[in-house]
């Protein structure tokens, strides 16, 4: 069975510090993972995914194969980021957005 | 832009009562979910819908069922409400038929629901 795991409940930074947010996942086939961020009092909202290779809002997240992980990264950490940020693994076919989470990590970006 | 809405922000329900939770999607999305969001286990999968009158259970569907009757309104039903099942419940919708993106959900603001 698939499982997604975020291995911290709470990470604290200060504002300008690098934070990276951890992703492991188990899965036998090809999967598609999902950063999604739930703001203070805000609905929970896609960040990004794999596939898009993009950066939204200055993070970015790899997907390694290898070590089964998509660690979410940004380099300089602001206030603003405070916020549960939670894992998802899509499996695909024809459930798409049946997504699997992990348990979630709630960051606090100190000033 | 899609739209998810929740009936009820907050529900306060005596033990054993029946609950409704309703939700309603605007862009005619195929698929429709319900999940229970609680600290330190994240989102867990309740049921979800791929269409009117079509559901399969999820991770979780003990003591909940659903009712799909038209593709906009997806229904979470506890039939005799638990102390266990004070939570927050948040539905989702996703797969534009027209776009073909499938794989994008959205979420509504969730349901706050006591049960005591």
């Amino acid at each position: 069975a698939q499982r997604v795991t975020q291995p911290e409940k709470l990470l604290s930074v200060f504002k300008g510090a690098p934070v990276e947010l951890k992703c492991n996942y188990s899965y036998s086939g090809s999967p598609e993972l999902f950063w999604y961020v739930q703001y203070s009092r805000q609905r929970l909202q896609l960040l990004l995914r794999h596939i898009s290779r993009e950066s939204i809002k200055g993070f970015t997240a790899d997907l390694n194969k290898g070590e089964t992980s998509f660690h979410l990264k940004k380099p300089f950490a602001q206030e603003e980021d405070s916020a549960m940020y939670y894992c998802a693994l899509n499996m695909g076919g024809t459930s798409y957005g049946k997504l699997t989470f992990g348990q979630g990590t709630i960051l606090t970006v100190h000033p | 832009d899609v739209k998810v809405t929740q009936s009820s922000r907050y529900l306060v329900k005596r033990t054993g009562e029946k609950v409704f939770l309703e939700c309603v999607q605007d862009m005619d999305h195929e698929n429709m979910f319900w999940y229970r969001q609680d600290p330190g286990l994240g989102l867990r999968l309740i049921y979800f819908s791929y269409d009117v009158k079509m559901k399969e259970k999820g991770d979780i569907p003990e003591g909940y069922s659903v009712s799909r009757e038209k593709k906009e309104r997806f229904s979470l039903i506890l039939e005799s409400a638990s102390t266990n099942q004070t939570s927050m419940y948040l539905c989702a919708s996703s797969f534009d038929p027209r776009t073909g993106l499938r794989n994008t959900i959205y979420f509504g603001e969730g349901s706050w629901l006591t049960v005591v």
